[in-house]
């Protein structure tokens, strides 16, 4: 079985400022790993995803991720955030075996302020 | 290409009554998953279909339950309805086969009174 933790419920940050949203993950087995986000009565769409490869995984928006097995981490950060930015985000894995369970964290709320 | 469409947007229920959500995927997709989200507890899994079979499911009581039609179409149904089933639902829908990002609807906003 998955599971997914994000660590912060909610995030403050000034505009222009950098910011990390952090995720940690457990599996009995290999992953894929993502990073969805939602804006205000929307549904989810998807940042960035890490299948294998290159540890570092770059995104839409200027956001990336690096993934990191030993420490079972998915972190997301951007070098500096806008107004725009301001959304719930949802890190999320599913086995690599073909399970076809995509397993959500319970989201961080990033605030960008002026 | 169209994207993932969910009917309804928005419903009220009483405690007690039952009602039926609708999530047409895009085309081509095969693979129809359905989440659960709340505040504070993020999404949480329920079931997901793939060429009308269900191959997965979550923690749900058997209250909740779905079926996908041979268009990939689904519908997911709740009966017996109960106050902390307010939540909005949301389907999203995967080719079928591999890695893939899910394509998610806006989803239906669920009040039961």
């Amino acid at each position: 079985a998955q599971s997914v933790t994000q660590l912060d419920s909610q995030v403050p940050v000034f505009e222009e400022a950098p910011v990390e949203l952090r995720c940690n993950y457990s599996s009995s087995v290999s992953v894929y790993l993502f990073w969805y986000v939602q804006y205000p009565n929307q549904g989810l769409q998807l940042l960035l995803k890490y299948l294998s490869g290159s540890t570092l995984v770059k995104g839409i928006n200027g956001f990336e991720a690096e993934f990191n097995k030993s420490q079972t981490s998915f972190h997301l950060r951007k070098p500096s955030v806008h107004i725009s930015d301001t959304a719930e985000y949802f890190c999320a894995v599913s086995p690599n075996t073909g399970g076809f369970k995509t397993i959500f964290g319970a989201g961080t709320r990033l605030f960008v302020k002026a | 290409k169209a994207g993932v469409t969910q009917t309804p947007r928005y419903l009220i229920k009483t405690r007690g009554q039952q009602v039926t959500l609708s999530c047409s995927p895009i085309s081509g997709h095969r693979s129809v998953s359905w989440y659960q989200q709340t505040p504070g507890q993020g999404l949480q899994f329920l079931f997901e279909y793939f060429s009308e079979t269900q191959r997965n499911k979550g923690n749900f009581p058997g209250r909740f339950s779905g079926r996908q039609f041979s268009n990939s179409r689904s519908e997911m149904n709740v009966s017996t309805l109960e106050l902390g089933d307010s939540a909005l639902y949301l389907c999203a829908s995967f080719q079928g086969q591999g890695a893939g990002e899910l394509f998610f609807g806006e989803g239906s906003r669920l009040t039961v009174l």
